[in-house]
């Protein structure tokens, strides 16, 4: 079974320019998960996908960061405009239902200069 | 006061030794509670699940939790070299319908040979 996969690995943007991030869950997952670890700080939540629904995106930290999951598959994390303090490592979760354990992606590097 | 705190360690034990790694929570009502373990560099990779009060033993691995002192812990006997890496707990903190991992900022193990 195929694990999450994340993409790109790292992306150098400048401030103000738009990045596309993709995440691949492992095959079966509905529930997909956003995280983010910014320097020398614990990873924190960022959305919870259900399928194509958003079930929760409390964590979002401002309107700059859209996130979509068309057909439930795949879904992406686009940042418009990015900012300094957006460079971090951005994680993807993925689990079979909402009480089960979540799998990691292997992350994008995301710096912005 | 942190939702998940853990020591930052760094936790220095000699090959062979047992490793003990400590995590403590804040909400008395979260229900689900993940080890998780980090390499320099790569994704978190779960290495333990607990849900109900008491030990949980998969190898080389026992986790311990205790909901009534808000408790969990992670014991790695015959400690391996292999085994250094960061550690990290993660919590479901329970909110409504929110399952997103709250992290403490991880335990950074060494094992010397």
């Amino acid at each position: 079974e195929a694990g999450v996969t994340q993409f790109p690995s790292h992306s150098v943007i400048e401030k103000g320019q738009t990045v596309t991030l993709r995440c691949d869950p492992i095959s079966g997952h509905d529930n997909l998960y956003w995280y983010r670890r910014v320097m020398g700080k614990e990873i924190k939540f960022l959305l919870h996908f259900v399928k194509e629904s958003k079930q929760d995106e409390s964590g979002m930290p401002n309107n700059r960061f859209l996130a979509e999951r068309t057909g439930g598959t795949y879904s992406t994390l686009k940042v418009q405009p990015a900012e300094l303090e957006d460079s971090g490592v951005y994680f993807c979760a993925s689990s079979r239902d909402t009480y089960n354990e979540q799998f990691f992606g292997p992350g994008t590097r995301l710096t912005v200069l | 006061q942190k939702e998940v705190e853990q020591n930052s360690g760094p936790l220095s034990v000699p090959e062979g030794a047992i490793a003990s790694l400590n995590c403590t929570y804040s909400d008395r009502g979260s229900q689900s509670f993940f080890w998780y373990r980090q390499y320099s560099g790569k994704s978190p990779e779960l290495i333990m699940s607990i849900y109900s009060n008491g030990d949980k033993e998969d190898g080389r691995f026992t986790a311990q939790l205790n909901k009534a002192s808000q408790y969990v812990s992670l014991l790695i006997r015959d400690s391996q070299p292999s085994d250094s890496a960061t550690y990290l707990c993660a919590v479901v903190i329970s909110s409504g319908s929110a399952r997103q991992l709250t992290f403490g900022s991880g335990t950074q193990l060494t094992v010397l040979p």
